[in-house]
């Protein structure tokens, strides 16, 4: 089964500095990996994706992310923080099979100190 | 363009009452997902529909919940006899088929067991 897992509950960064938020997937098959955040009492707004191509993906809001195959990680990162990116971030894999369900891991709070 | 529109935003209900969740797709989109988010947790996956078809209910509780994507008029997410366990935000989303993977998420519906 497709699965994805984002090891810290939380990161603390100032504005100002580099952040990356952690994902790891396990799959069969070619993964198709999404970033989702997700602001207090809101729903879930996408962020980017990888599906093929270049390891680098750039999406909203100056996020990037780095899909490593060896490692099968998909990182989210961006250069320099900023306090409104402190929020809720998904990682999540697509499922196989008929269906275009998402698996999303458990969340990682961004908590951005100005 | 109108997102993915859910109501009611917040409901209240005591226990043994029944819950009914409006999801409107996005324009052009057919397919649609429900999820669940309980407190402190990630998001998980109860169902997938299709204009009068349930294509993936895995991830729905045995008893109790159902879901319709009539052909006419909003998904519907209904809760028998709701239990203070069902107390979760519960999040549509919607897709323009099975293939982009990327899904566009409602605000939510909140809903309280008292």
């Amino acid at each position: 089964a497709q699965s994805v897992a984002q090891p810290e509950d939380q990161v603390n960064v100032a504005e100002g500095n580099p952040l990356t938020v952690k994902c790891t997937y396990s799959v069969s098959g070619n993964p198709y990996l999404f970033w989702y955040v997700q602001y207090p009492n809101r729903g879930l707004q996408f962020l980017l994706k990888y599906i093929t191509g270049d390891n680098l993906v750039k999406g909203s809001y100056g996020f990037e992310a780095e899909f490593n195959k060896s490692q099968t990680s998909f990182h989210l990162k961006k250069p320099s923080a900023l306090v409104s990116d402190s929020a809720l971030y998904f990682c999540a894999v697509r499922d196989g099979g008929a269906t275009n369900k998402l698996i999303f891991g458990t969340g990682t709070l961004l908590a951005v100190q100005p | 363009n109108a997102g993915v529109m859910q109501n009611p935003r917040h409901l209240v209900r005591r226990r043994g009452q029944e819950a009914r969740l409006r999801c409107s797709p996005m324009k052009g989109h057919s397919h649609v997902y429900w999820y669940r988010q309980l407190p402190e947790e990630g998001l998980k996956f109860m169902v997938y529909l299709q204009k009068e078809n349930i294509i993936d209910e895995s991830g729905m509780p045995k008893e109790r919940f159902s879901a319709e994507f009539p052909k006419e008029g909003p998904s519907i997410l209904r809760i028998q006899q709701v239990v203070r366990g069902d107390s979760a935000a519960y999040f549509c989303a919607s897709s323009r088929d099975s293939n982009t993977g990327e899904l566009f998420f409602g605000e939510g519906s909140r809903l309280t067991v008292l």
